[in-house]
């Protein structure tokens, strides 16, 4: 089955201990991406991924880091969590930014207190 | 003010009504997604569309990039409609996308 699967669902940390959220795609998809959606503010995006070894700065990059070292897989890194971190986080995926349909992961619910 | 404007921000509506969700942008685009959200979070990618209409059971999408508006509409709603709709646009310069802050539909039985 065709998916984008992101892991864990449900995160609750403490402020300055780090954090990774996982996100794989199996449908060979070159761009990826991370969304945080906030109450009134909607989804903003957090990084993206052109291709294997390619990313960039979305938004709202600050605080987040990426990696990119294989086609499928796209981590989130959280190296010193805040408390304004805590929001509703998703990764996405598509063949190409441009006129592709996009693929979400179910969400992760991050609380940094 | 926004690039991507969704109205209306809420909608009640009775079972069986007939939907319409708006979304106008004022960049160039090239093309369109409509999205569904859930409570619970999940979010699933009903249309993308670059020109005139798209239909999927129900419902039912369609844009004008010259007015540069796109609507989202539903037939014959029923309760497991009940989601957030967001429209997000694909720039035409960069291909990013702009997202609108989405409807809130609740059908009621």
């Amino acid at each position: 089955e065709a998916q984008v699967t992101q892991n864990p669902r449900y995160l609750i940390t403490v402020t300055g201990k780090k954090l990774t959220v996982t996100c794989s795609q199996n449908m060979n998809h070159e761009y990826m991406s991370w969304y945080r959606q906030d109450p009134g503010l909607g989804l903003r995006q957090i990084y993206y991924s052109m291709n294997v070894e390619v990313t960039d700065k979305g938004d709202v990059p600050e605080g987040y880091k990426v990696s990119r070292k294989e086609k499928r897989n796209f981590p989130l890194i959280l190296e010193s969590p805040s408390p304004n971190q805590t929001s509703l986080y998703f990764c996405a995926s598509s063949f190409g930014r441009r006129n592709s349909p996009l693929h979400f992961g179910n969400g992760t619910r991050l609380t940094v207190t | 003010k926004n690039e991507v404007e969704q109205s209306p921000q809420n909608l009640t509506a009775q079972e069986g009504e007939f939907i319409t969700i708006n979304c106008s942008y004022s960049v160039g685009i090239s093309a369109l997604h409509w999205l569904q959200q859930h409570p619970g979070g999940g979010i699933v990618s009903l249309f993308m569309l670059s020109s005139g209409k798209k239909k999927h059971g129900r419902l039912i999408a369609t844009i004008n990039i010259q007015e540069k508006h796109s609507s989202l509409h539903i037939t014959a709603s029923h309760p497991r409609d009940s989601a957030v709709y967001i429209c997000a646009a694909i720039m035409d310069s960069n291909y990013q996308l702009i997202w609108g802050a989405g409807t809130k539909l609740i059908i009621k039985p």
